[in-house]
């Protein structure tokens, strides 16, 4: 099994559609998770870290659930500008004889068109 | 705010040539990481530093990359000699000390290996 995995799409939605993706994660000793965005041969910048709680920003909701090891982003009303290819990342906790060390992991990525 | 600066933006030389990528972090962040982006690969983490010091090198493919961080406001990557399958989008990132601190990348460099 892959640490972090994501479906890779392309998902296609119209305009003002409600849209959600997965990420799947290995490591049950992950602490912290975020998603990032990225545009077409552009750098990857973050959207919105995850918190235990879940958490809002605007029309985007993100919520971790541990027991399952998965995070979600939700995107309501899209936008076209919303068209990208959305990045999970988990935190990981490597575990070794030389001490813990912690260690970021990247999916490959969803890729998300909005179409008029 | 200057973010991180990465130069040069598009590199395109001839297999076996040496290529210096050059990364300078965000003011004040303690860590910095080298990416590299491929469609197969995605992002790949290939080194990364705290304080100047590299901490894991575990990503770096072979003997063929180096990377060093002389100061805190400068870090290279160099391949040595080049060959074809480095073509990729290589990112530099730094970001503040804290375990949930975010990364932030700058804008790449495009390497094309002929």
């Amino acid at each position: 099994r892959k640490e972090v995995e994501q479906d890779p799409g392309p998902f296609n939605v119209p305009e003002g559609a409600t849209v959600a993706f997965n990420c799947t994660y290995s490591n049950s000793a992950s602490q912290s998770f975020f998603w990032y965005r990225q545009d077409c041969r552009k750098e990857p910048k973050l959207l919105m870290s995850v918190y235990s709680s879940g958490n809002e920003d605007g029309r985007f909701t993100a919520q971790l659930n541990r027991a399952s090891q998965y995070i979600s982003l939700l995107i309501r009303d899209s936008k076209l500008s919303d068209s990208a290819t959305y990045l999970c990342v988990v935190n990981y906790l490597i575990l070794s004889n030389a001490g813990n060390n912690r260690k970021l992991i990247w999916g490959l990525g969803t890729s998300l068109a909005v179409n008029p | 705010d200057a973010g991180v600066i990465q130069s040069p933006r598009h590199e395109v030389t001839e297999m076996g040539q040496e290529v210096t990528l050059r990364c300078k972090p965000i003011s004040g962040h303690d860590y910095l990481f080298w990416y590299r982006q491929t469609m197969m690969r995605g992002l790949e983490l290939l080194i990364y530093f705290n304080n100047n010091v590299p901490i894991d090198d575990s990503g770096m493919p072979e003997d063929r990359f180096s990377a060093k961080m002389p100061n805190a406001s400068f870090s290279t990557l160099k391949i040595q000699p080049s060959e074809p399958r480095d073509s990729a989008v290589y990112f530099c990132a730094s970001r503040a000390g804290g375990r949930d601190q975010p990364q932030h990348f700058g804008d790449g460099t495009r390497l094309s290996i002929l």
